[in-house]
């Protein structure tokens, strides 16, 4: 079954540090990978996803994502954060099918 | 930019009753989705829905559940006898028939309380 795997629960970082959140998934096959935010009180958005190409995908407010199909993994990055990135970031994969497995969800809190 | 739009925000009811949570779907978007979030917990998929039927649902969407399309642009999610660990978030999504699966437009969700 597939399964994804997201290594840290809470980040908390200042304003102007990088940022990497780690994902890893368990499928063998070809996968769509996603990487969604949650902002405190809204819905789920799509940050960016990455489905076939070059494997450095870049999404919206700067973030970018990386695929390593050698390591299963799709860590999500940003060079310098801003306390509006304050939010919780869930990676997400698809194998194809209609159903889409969403990680536990990681926390991030940017200190002003 | 056009929104997936649920109702209401926020049910309160009662264990043992029925509820049915709304989705108006983006018009063009063809696959339908609903998910749910438990306070603290992962994105949970519930169920899909595809040309009028369910194409694929997980063991959490026992009998209790439903869904159904029934005018052709409300999307919604019934549960005939709502239990204490109902309560969650859901959330309804949609995609374009010619986006990837997986690349979801959500809804602002519902907020769903058992008491």
């Amino acid at each position: 079954a597939q399964s994804v795997s997201q290594h840290n629960h809470h980040v908390i970082l200042s304003e102007a540090a990088s940022l990497e959140l780690g994902c890893n998934y368990s499928y063998g096959g070809t996968v769509n990978l996603f990487w969604y935010v949650q902002y405190p009180g809204q819905h789920l958005q799509l940050l960016l996803k990455y489905f076939s190409g070059d494997p450095l995908v870049k999404g919206i407010k700067g973030f970018e994502a990386e695929f390593i199909k050698s390591k299963f993994s799709f860590n999500l990055r940003k060079p310098s954060v801003q306390w509006s990135d304050t939010a919780e970031y869930f990676c997400a994969v698809n194998a194809g099918g209609f159903k889409t497995i969403f990680g536990a969800g990681t926390r991030l809190f940017v200190k002003a | 930019e056009p929104e997936v739009t649920q109702t209401p925000s926020h049910q309160v009811t009662q264990m043992g009753q029925e509820v049915i949570l709304r989705c108006v779907p983006i018009s063009n978007h063809l696959y339908f989705y609903w998910y749910r979030q438990i306070l603290g917990q992962k994105v949970e998929f519930l169920v899909s829905f595809y040309n009028n039927e369910i194409s694929e649902k997980s063991e959490i969407f026992d009998d209790q559940f439903s869904v159904e399309r029934p005018d052709g642009s409300n999307f919604t999610l019934k549960i005939r006898s709502t239990k204490l660990e109902d309560s969650a978030m859901y959330f309804c999504a949609s995609r374009a028939p010619d986006r990837i699966p997986g690349g979801y437009t959500f809804g602002s969700g519902t907020r769903l309380t058992v008491v």
